[in-house]
């Protein structure tokens, strides 16, 4: 099973490139690395995957090490809206596997 | 619809009821997903069904939660006997079901928030 850890809490400033990391040192072999993001009284929204190495999209990057181990979410040039929590989530969504999300980091942008 | 929908999205209940909360998926999405956040708190996965099957339950935190899923669609998670402790939004989500993007991505319900006074 699992277990991610995350940084509780981080501040930055608006244009500032934010990097969010995420330890699961017991990831198994089929596991994937998902990030969501959460806005308060919403449902999390799906931001990014990766499997190994680097994966890039519109809105974020995410950096995964040879062993695995832990996952860098980066985020360029933050803007107040992206003030939310940020969840690492660790798994296989196929069948006998349990999901487990990290307990969040909490991003406050600050103008 | 056009997303995963719950309901309902507030219950109020007493302590020692039953509690019965929906989810309607994504039409499609084979895949279905239970979560509980408590207040400030970060995701508990609960269960997750495969079509009408679910693999795991091991997630479940008592023998007083169960749910079941039918038609390859909606979901009903029952609390029974809620306590105090059972508090939160209890969130649902849905994807294609496949192993890899973006068939494996999760689309979240806006959650049902439970109170049991």
């Amino acid at each position: 099973l699992a277990k991610t850890t995350q940084p509780i809490s981080m501040d930055s400033y608006e244009g500032q490139e934010v990097n969010i990391t995420c330890s699961h040192n017991n990831i198994a072999t089929n596991d994937y690395i998902t990030w969501y993001q959460q806005f308060p009284s919403q449902g999390p929204r799906f931001i990014i995957q990766g499997y190994k190495t680097k994966v890039t999209n519109e809105v974020a990057s995410l950096f995964i090490p040879a062993d695995r181990k832990s996952s860098t979410l980066s985020l360029p040039r933050v803007s107040l809206s992206d003030t939310a929590v940020y969840y690492c989530l660790v798994g296989d969504n196929n069948a006998g596997n349990m999901l487990t999300f990290g307990g969040g980091t909490r991003l406050m942008v600050k103008p | 619809g056009a997303g995963v929908s719950q309901s309902p999205s507030n219950k109020v209940t007493e302590k020692g009821k039953d509690v019965e909360l929906r989810c309607d998926p994504i039409s499609g999405h084979t895949a279905l997903y239970w979560y509980r956040q408590r207040l400030g708190q970060g995701l508990e996965f609960l269960i997750y069904f495969q079509g009408n099957s679910a693999p795991d339950k091991s997630g479940l935190p008592s023998d007083r939660f169960s749910a079941e899923r039918t038609g390859e669609s909606v979901s009903t998670l029952t609390i029974q006997r809620t306590q105090q402790e059972d508090s939160a939004v209890y969130l649902c989500a849905s994807s294609s079901g496949g192993t890899s993007l973006p068939d494996n991505e999760q689309f979240f319900g806006p959650g049902t928030r439970l109170t049991v006074l």
